[in-house]
């Protein structure tokens, strides 16, 4: 079984500052890890996913997650916030097969940019 | 990416009607379909997973015959709350997983539905 935990339901930056949105997870086999954003009323848009291969993972808009194994953690990272940025982040957790495998997702966090 | 187009984005129906969700992979074939449910403020609740083909399998708590699913082809999935109430007032996310693709899940916009 396969569970995420995010910690900060609301994590609040200044424009230009770090954003890191913490996920730790937990998985009895190796993970399948994702972020995803969504914006009001909207659906989900992936960020970055980890699958295999390099630990560090790029993502769009700027947005990288380092897959830390022995921390079971993949936290979330931007060096400089945008305004746009404002949004709702879920990280998610699978099992690394094929087929009706079913993400788990955080509780998710509210990235709030302050001008 | 993949694009999921979800039908309609709102609706507002009365308490007692059925409403019918359309969920579509545009561009690609999606073996599996599943379908979200999110409350406000919260994460979401996998309510089943839909097989093109086959029955749903439905999570724990989630009753069949109130949230019909069908996936009747490569492409489309539906959904139907039938004899809504306002407690199912919510809003309802689908995603397809593209058989070529590892792990990855592409959703669609979501549908607010409002029963009054």
């Amino acid at each position: 079984a396969q569970s995420v935990t995010q910690l900060g339901s609301h994590v609040s930056v200044s424009e230009g500052a770090l954003v890191l949105l913490r996920c730790n997870y937990s998985s009895s086999v190796p993970p399948y890890l994702f972020w995803y954003v969504q914006y009001p009323n909207q659906g989900l848009q992936l960020l970055l996913k980890y699958t295999t291969g390099a630990t560090l993972v790029k993502g769009i808009n700027g947005f990288e997650a380092e897959f830390k194994k022995s921390e079971t953690s993949f936290h979330l990272t931007k060096p400089s916030a945008h305004m746009s940025d404002a949004a709702e982040y879920f990280c998610a957790v699978r099992a690394p097969n094929f087929g009706n495998e079913k993400l788990t997702f955080g509780t998710g966090t509210r990235l709030t940019i302050i001008p | 990416g993949a694009v999921v187009s979800q039908h309609p984005s709102r609706v507002i129906c009365k308490s007692g009607t059925s409403v019918k969700i359309e969920c579509r992979s545009l561009d690609f074939q999606a073996t599996t379909m599943f379908w979200y449910r999110q409350f406000p403020k919260k994460s979401l609740m996998l309510m089943a997973t839909s097989n093109e083909g086959s029955k749903a399998t439905y999570e724990q708590g989630v009753e069949k015959d109130k949230f019909l699913i069908n996936h009747a082809s490569l492409t489309l999935s539906t959904l139907t709350v039938t004899s809504a109430h306002p407690e199912d007032s919510s809003f309802y996310i689908c995603s397809a997983r593209d058989r070529g693709q590892i792990g990855e899940a592409f959703f669609g916009q979501g549908t607010r539905l409002t029963v009054v």
